[in-house]
């Protein structure tokens, strides 16, 4: 069975500083690897993927996030956050074998606030 | 490309009536979609798995003759929730992935659909 685990319910930080996300998985095979952010009554806008390859992945809006498959994470950085990346961030994980079809398991989602 | 658009966006409806939702894969054909939900300040729930000319595959727990999916073409699902209760107010949001050999067969989102019942 594939699952995803997002330690923290919030993680708040001032405007211009660092800003992570923390996530880890557990998958039978391969993880591939996904993060989304959702904000007020609107859908996931993807972030950024992890499929296989460089383990440090860069998305859009200044994200990214390095996979370590030792310690079975995937957090989500970005070296200066901006109040407007205030908002529900889900970690999700898909297992590569055959068996898991092609299901998403989601994190149950981290809020992240970013303070002026 | 790869965009997904839901319909409508938002609907309110009296309790024991029926409410149909659209997923559409606009630029893409899927050949599957799955349809989540989600509670206020809680994760996506996967519902059902559909694809395209065959019956949904329902998750543990999920009453499949309340919540019928429907996946008739490739660019296409309907959520149809039937007798509609308050407890069936929620977030509904689907996902398609593309019918070519991705590997890794992305799921793309759409934007979700406010459904309350009074």
């Amino acid at each position: 069975a594939q699952s995803v685990a997002q330690p923290e319910d919030q993680v708040n930080v001032a405007e211009g500083n660092p800003l992570t996300v923390k996530c880890t998985y557990s998958v039978s095979g391969n993880p591939y690897l996904f993060w989304y952010v959702q904000y007020p009554n609107r859908g996931l806008q993807f972030l950024l993927k992890y499929i296989t390859g460089d383990n440090l992945v860069k998305g859009s809006y200044g994200f990214e996030a390095e996979f370590n498959k030792s310690q079975t994470s995937f957090h989500l950085k970005k070296p200066s956050a901006l109040v407007s990346d205030s908002a529900l961030y889900f970690c999700a994980v898909r297992d590569s074998i055959k068996a898991a079809g092609n299901k998403l398991t989601f994190g149950g989602g981290t809020r992240v606030l970013v303070k002026p | 490309g790869a965009v997904v658009s839901q319909h409508p966006s938002r609907v309110i409806c009296k309790s024991g009536t029926s409410v149909k939702i659209e997923c559409r894969s606009l630029d893409f054909q899927a050949t599957t979609m799955f349809w989540y939900r989600q509670f206020p300040k809680q994760s996506l729930m996967l519902m059902a798995t559909s694809n395209e000319g065959s019956k949904a595959t329902y998750e543990q727990g999920v009453e499949k003759d309340k919540f019928l999916i429907n996946h008739a073409s490739l660019t296409l699902s309907t959520l149809t929730v039937t007798s509609a209760h308050p407890e069936d107010s929620s977030f509904y949001i689907c996902s398609a992935s593309r019918a070519v050999p991705y590997s890794y067969n992305e799921q793309f989102f759409g934007p979700g659909t406010r459904l309350t019942v009074l």
